[in-house]
């Protein structure tokens, strides 16, 4: 059973345009959540993160909105560029003192149109 | 600053073989976890060492184990491979705070016949 679901397996965009990435959750254990973006041929590239005492947090072009009650996160891209298209994965961690082991979701296929 | 490099990158085994897959981590990181990747499955939790010492394990069978070394180098073993296990395996490494993101090498992908 899927802990971290991302529900739409592909998302296509015009370049300038917003991209919303949609990550669900069912542990309310959770309390640190990541993006990863992961190209073909590559391992997954850290882009952003964010702990469950906030509700936001941003990095440049890329916002992560966290939904506690919901159970629900997004990632946000503006504006959206074609160097962007690539495999985008939630992940999510309980605490757990130093120790981490992260739950992942199984990815959104991102492509950004020019 | 170098990343994470894992070898070798692709790897061809027949069943009931074994197999040694090795990472580097970035220079200073004492943390290195493993990850199996699999189209149906997304990436899986393997197990992770720190400073030599496993500190956290996913739900693998014991065909499955790893090691790390002083200079944090670590090395994953399979045994007994299956055809199930063809997969990508992903090395990860890290500072070992729950704050310190993961750093990824590119994998080294496994088919087994």
């Amino acid at each position: 059973d899927q802990q971290v679901k991302q529900n739409s397996p592909s998302l296509s965009v015009q370049e300038g345009r917003i991209s919303i990435l949609n990550c669900d959750y069912t542990n309310s254990m959770f309390d640190y959540f990541l993006w990863y973006k992961k190209y073909p041929a590559e391992g997954p590239t850290f882009l952003i993160s964010i702990s469950s005492i906030k509700d936001k947090n941003e990095d440049g072009r890329f916002t992560v909105f966290l939904n506690k009650s919901a159970k629900h996160l997004s990632l946000h891209i503006v504006p959206s560029q074609p160097g962007d298209s690539a495999v985008y994965f939630c992940a999510a961690s309980p605490y757990a003192g130093n120790n981490r082991k992260l739950i992942w979701g199984l990815g959104t296929s991102l492509a950004v149109n020019p | 600053k170098a990343g994470v490099t894992q070898t070798p990158r692709y790897l061809i085994k027949t069943r009931g073989q074994q197999v040694t897959l090795s990472c580097s981590p970035i220079s200073g990181h004492r943390s290195v976890s493993w990850y199996q990747q699999t189209p149906g499955q997304g990436l899986q939790f393997l197990f992770e060492y720190f400073s030599e010492t496993q500190r956290n394990k996913g739900n693998f069978p014991g065909r499955f184990s790893g090691r790390q070394f002083s200079n944090s180098r670590s090395e994953m073993n399979v045994s007994t491979l299956e055809l199930g296990d063809s997969a990508l395996y992903l090395c990860a490494s890290s500072l070992g705070t729950v704050a310190s993101p993961l750093h990824f090498g590119n994998g080294t992908r496994l088919t087994v016949t």
